[in-house]
């Protein structure tokens, strides 16, 4: 079945840092793919999203790149700051699925200062 | 612009008793409709899924169930809780077959 695996947490960071995380996929047919961020005591917000090969997803100096030949979805942030500490979701989602979401298991990121 | 609502927010239930979780979106119309749990520290499980009124779809075997009784509204309940229940319970909205879900605030549930 359809999945994908993120690399588990939680990452410890200073300010200003470089964050990586990984996201990879398992899925039959061209998924569109998603970065969620949940922050303490709240519900999911969309992060970032790339409906097709090579589509750079952007947003709040968040990046993340669908690469189809290695079938990943790494997200990344040049500086963090204090306030990116959250717990990150990699999804995927299929037209023939009906647009179900399948997430991974969640990176929490702590950022010291 | 739309937006989604959970209540309660939060709530303790002791073992055996009803469940009555809600959701509604404002701003839109025939939304498709997902009820997700988060267990402590894992990630999220779609529990069920509605394309319409009355068309609930369940992912996962359990005692819980939805209803839609309205275009807008999404209802998890359950007749009698278990430990298990114990979660994090997230609605979320898409427009009609659009891919990109939009989270409420989430329902903390801790059963005693």
């Amino acid at each position: 079945g359809d999945s994908v695996t993120q690399m588990e947490g939680p990452v410890t960071l200073s300010e200003e840092a470089f964050l990586t995380i990984n996201c990879t996929y398992t899925a039959t047919g061209y998924p569109s793919l998603f970065w969620y961020v949940q922050y303490p005591g709240e519900g999911l917000q969309l992060l970032l999203k790339a409906t097709k090969a090579d589509d750079k997803g952007s947003n709040k100096g968040f990046e993340a790149t669908y690469r189809k030949e290695t079938t990943s979805f790494h997200l990344e942030k040049g500086s963090v700051q204090v306030s990116d500490s959250a717990v990150y979701f990699c999804a995927l989602s299929l037209k023939a699925a009906g647009n179900k979401l399948t997430f991974g298991g969640g990176t929490r990121v702590l950022v010291k200062p | 612009s739309q937006t989604i609502h959970q209540w309660p927010a939060t709530l303790v239930q002791p073992v055996g008793s009803p469940l009555s979780l809600e959701c509604t979106v404002e701003g839109t119309s025939n939304p498709n409709l997902y009820w997700y749990r988060q267990a402590a520290g894992r990630g999220l499980q779609l529990l069920f899924y509605s394309v319409g009124i009355g068309q609930i779809s369940s992912e996962v075997p359990q005692n819980l169930s939805a209803s839609r009784p309205q275009d807008r509204q999404f209802i998890l309940s359950s007749k009698k809780l278990l430990l298990s229940d114990s979660g994090f319970y997230l609605c979320a909205w898409s427009p009609p077959s659009r891919e990109t879900q939009y989270f409420g605030p989430g329902t903390r549930l801790l059963v005693l």
